[in-house]
């Protein structure tokens, strides 16, 4: 079955960049997302990306697509300390799918 | 504008119990989910629906029923509580048309 696969943990300064990363394995996923969770709250969607782009910008969040590689990534500039949460990467899986599998998340540490 | 509510929001179980989790959307989204997420798994695909009248099976089916008589209403019911139900709980919907899926604010589930 599909897999996507995260890096548990990132601590960055704030001020500086944040990259988190993400890879899949389904070649066919035609949609790409990003979700912040904060500590005891929902899910709340921050991008996502088609399959058939390489960059999508948004403010401060820039998501990079390499589909060879089927790596994802999701970059944060001048990471503020609101930025600390965790930071889940999903899949959908395909054309009429609805189903979204996603990574175990990323925590994501802002040190003052 | 409600989007997708959750109740309740917490709730303590003993082992064996039944219960309900109830999930609701006004936005007249065919697709809904529900999903669990335990610590270091991220979130693990339960029960989905396409439309009323539909159900199907997701990753982790077992111990837990679903059913959707109304295009609104996607409930989650547990039969008998088991320890390892322990956890967060998140409904999710989505249109048949659009790349956004909106998620509740989660269910904070405990079997003792």
């Amino acid at each position: 079955g599909e897999d996507v696969e995260q890096s548990l943990f990132l601590s960055v300064r704030e001020g500086d960049s944040s990259v988190i990363n993400c890879t899949y394995t389904d070649s066919s996923s035609t949609y790409l997302y990003w979700y912040k969770q904060e500590p005891g709250a929902g899910l709340q969607l921050l991008t996502y990306i088609f399959s058939n782009m390489d960059m999508k910008q948004d403010q401060r969040l820039t998501v990079l697509l390499n589909k060879k590689d089927k790596h994802l990534s999701l970059r944060i500039a001048d990471t503020q300390t609101g930025d600390s949460a965790i930071y889940f990467c999903a899949d959908s899986l395909g054309a009429g799918s609805y189903q979204l599998t996603f990574g175990k998340g990323t925590k994501l540490s802002v040190i003052p | 504008n409600a989007g997708v509510t959750q109740t309740p929001k917490f709730q303590v179980l003993k082992t064996g119990q039944s219960m309900t989790l109830q999930c609701a959307q006004d936005m007249n989204h065919e697709y809904m989910s529900w999903y669990r997420q335990d610590p270091g798994m991220g979130l693990r695909l339960i029960h989905y629906s396409v439309g009323a009248g539909i159900t199907d099976q997701g990753e982790v089916p077992n111990g837990y029923n679903v059913s959707r008589s109304t295009t609104e209403d996607f409930p989650l019911r547990l039969l008998s509580a088991a320890p390892s139900q322990t956890s967060v709980y998140f409904c999710a919907s989505r249109p048949t048309s659009g790349n956004t899926i909106y998620f509740g604010e989660g269910s904070w589930l405990t079997v003792v």
